[in-house]
């Protein structure tokens, strides 16, 4: 699996981008970055994902550089309810790996703290 | 939709005791996940299920068993509870193996 770096904590103010990096610079070609955030006690849940285009959807806008060796998770207008555990995850497709499923890696993640 | 539901929220063991962690999701999804997270930790899955009748091993499935009788039920049980198994639960489910994951609100288990 390829693996993700990822800063261990990040601060940001309430009402401003919050833009969280990612390496992963052994990522294959047909595998996903995805991203998931997990707040305090909660489950995780689902973000982003994209494989060479920028993805936006509602949530977050997801920046993919051209080598596909690092990517970026913007939050456009960061709130208090964003502080969360934020994880960029590196998915190996179905039938790589010897999975039948879309493996999910979970690493260490970024704590993001939003503050007033 | 309530989306995974996971019971209990919280429950204490005692060593050997045996227990089952009960997990539904009302999304008539075909794949269902266990994860459990150590304090501090990421994630990592026990097992996982791509349809009812099938379920296989994940990373750490030692301890534990499950069964999926129908789409929307995935019980996981926990034969002769111990200390390391002390951690936080997590169900989850998708749509199919390419979409992304729905996860629950969590299982507390302290063995004791």
């Amino acid at each position: 699996d390829a693996k993700t770096t990822q800063p261990t904590s990040m601060d940001c103010a309430e009402g401003r981008a919050a833009n969280l990096p990612c390496n992963h610079s052994t990522i294959s070609g047909n595998e996903y970055v995805y991203w998931y955030r997990q707040i305090h006690s909660q489950g995780p849940q689902y973000i982003i994902h994209g494989l060479k285009n920028n993805e936006t959807n509602e949530m977050a806008s997801l920046i993919i550089t051209e080598d596909r060796k690092s990517s970026t998770l913007i939050l456009p207008h960061a709130t208090l309810r964003d502080t969360a555990v934020y994880y960029c995850i590196v998915r190996v497709p179905p039938g790589a790996g010897g999975t039948s499923y879309g493996k999910l890696t979970f690493g260490q993640g970024t704590i993001l703290t939003v503050h007033p | 939709n309530a989306g995974v539901t996971q019971t209990p929220k919280f429950r204490i063991l005692k060593i050997g005791q045996s227990m089952t962690l009960q997990c539904t999701q009302d999304m008539n999804h075909n794949y269902m996940y266990w994860y459990r997270q150590d304090p501090g930790m990421g994630l990592k899955l026990i097992y996982y299920s791509v349809g009812a009748g099938i379920t296989d091993k994940g990373e750490v499935p030692n301890g534990y068993n499950v069964s999926r009788s129908t789409t929307e039920d995935f019980p996981l049980r926990l034969e002769l509870a111990a200390p390391s198994q002390t951690s936080v639960y997590f169900c989850a489910s998708s749509y199919n193996r390419d979409y992304e994951q729905y996860f629950g609100p969590g299982t507390r288990l302290t063995v004791t």
